[in-house]
């Protein structure tokens, strides 16, 4: 089975530029999430979805930053315009629905640099 | 309020020696889940271990055991026999069952294991 598979692994822009990053959960797993993570830092929710709905995106700095998940499967983050302080690792995870001993599967990341 | 507190930024283990990373949440749920993920520098992140909140015994996998203390809301990680290999960082996460799938992370600690 394959993991959850992120877009690009890492990304080099300059300050007020766009970027966006894909994101494909593993196959049935209808939570998705996207999280930011500054280096020596733990990861910070930046939204989460269950299938299509953003059901928490109470982090997400929704002047520059937008996300969707388009028929409850992929997702897209984009930043628009970035600023130096965006520089981090943003992490994808999924999980499927229900309680219990359903962790969290993360991709690789994508290493975000803003020049 | 912090949900997950790890309050051991670093830490040193002999290799084969045994190692606890400290862990301490925070809900008023009854019902929630503890989740260790392992982190190495090459950035993904992998989980280790799981205690539901009703288990009534400590979570076990291999060489790793979570040492819960429910009335202290503490959910250590116990590593024994430490090899090179388990030098990353290591986070504590709860999955709050009555947010949802809502998962929360501790701000991590580094271990290093020394020859």
């Amino acid at each position: 089975e394959a993991g959850v598979v992120q877009s690009p692994r890492y990304k080099i822009i300059e300050k007020k530029q766009p970027v966006a990053f894909w994101c494909n959960p593993i196959s049935g797993h209808n939570t998705l999430y996207w999280y930011l993570q500054n280096l020596g830092q733990g990861p910070e929710l930046l939204i989460r979805y269950e299938n299509e709905e953003a059901v928490d995106d109470s982090q997400l700095p929704k002047d520059r930053f937008s996300a969707e998940r388009l028929k409850g499967v992929d997702s897209t983050l984009k930043i628009q315009p970035a600023e130096l302080g965006d520089s981090a690792v943003y992490l994808c995870a999924s999980s499927p629905r229900g309680t219990g001993n359903n962790e969290q599967f993360f991709g690789p990341g994508t290493r975000l640099t803003v020049l | 309020a912090q949900k997950i507190t790890q309050t051991q930024p670093g830490m040193f283990v002999q290799e084969k020696e045994a190692v606890t990373l400290d862990c301490t949440y925070d809900t008023s749920d009854p019902s929630y889940g503890l989740f260790w993920y392992k982190q190495p520098s090459s950035g993904e992140m992998i989980f280790l271990i799981y205690q539901g909140s009703y288990d009534q015994q400590n979570a076990t996998e291999g060489r790793y055991s979570l040492n819960f203390q429910k009335a202290r809301k503490s959910a250590n990680l116990v590593i024994s026999a430490s090899q090179l290999g388990d030098s990353a960082m290591y986070f504590c996460a709860m999955r709050d069952f009555s947010s949802g799938n809502q998962f929360y992370f501790g701000t991590g600690t580094s271990l290093t294991v020394i020859p």
